[in-house]
């Protein structure tokens, strides 16, 4: 599976759209973008995910480039209940067995 | 609908004991994985199952074993436990083909 790349750490308003980057140079044609998120010490929540199209549900939208070596998670109104890691993961379609390999994240600060 | 049900949710060890974590699911997932996380890391996969009577190894699975007899059932036995096995351990499932994944709340290991 691919690798991604991600900043170590972000801050945002509250009420404002929180964007995280995500990079993932090495993407395959049939490996799909993956967003999940851990608050404090929970276990981690899926947040969406994608392959080649934009992405929407009640969480997030995911943007993907059109040659889809990064893609962009957004927030639309942050709350403080957003502060969290959140963990861009690349896995493919065929090889979704379970394999979800994660990385060290992005702690996103929500603040007031 | 409980999810993801992980038993203990707290247990304190003492090193060369064993023991087995309890991971249950009743939303007839295919796929289940266990992690583990230690203080301030991301998680890493120990092991992983695409359907019952099959189980794969993950980045860290020594010291580990697992089984997979029943689809709801995915326990995780230390055979002899090290100080080096203090972690929290989270179970997840998912239904085959893309999409994400439901994980427990996780059980917090102590060895000593």
């Amino acid at each position: 599976d691919a690798k991604t790349t991600q900043p170590t750490s972000m801050d945002c308003a509250e009420g404002r759209a929180a964007n995280l980057p995500c990079n993932h140079s090495t993407i395959s044609g049939n490996e799909y973008v993956y967003w999940y998120r851990q608050i404090h010490s929970q276990g981690p929540q899926y947040i969406i995910h994608g392959l080649k199209n934009n992405e929407t549900n009640e969480m997030a939208s995911l943007i993907i480039t059109e040659d889809r070596k990064s893609s962009t998670l957004i927030l639309p109104h942050a709350t403080l209940r957003d502060t969290a890691v959140y963990y861009c993961i690349v896995s493919s379609y065929s090889g979704n067995t379970g394999k979800l390999i994660f990385g060290q994240g992005t702690t996103l600060q929500v603040k007031p | 609908n409980a999810g993801v049900t992980q038993t203990p949710k707290f247990q304190v060890l003492k090193t060369g004991q064993s023991m087995t974590l309890q991971c249950a699911q009743d939303m007839n997932h295919e796929y289940m994985s266990w992690y583990r996380q230690d203080p301030g890391m991301g998680l890493r996969l120990i092991h992983y199952s695409v359907g019952a009577g099959i189980t794969d190894q993950g980045e860290v699975p020594n010291g580990y074993n697992v089984s997979r007899s029943t689809t709801e059932d995915f326990p995780l036995r230390l055979l002899s436990a090290a100080p080096s096995q203090t972690s929290v351990y989270f179970c997840a499932s998912s239904q085959s083909g893309p999409g994400g994944y439901t994980f427990g709340s996780g059980t917090r290991l102590t060895v000593v």
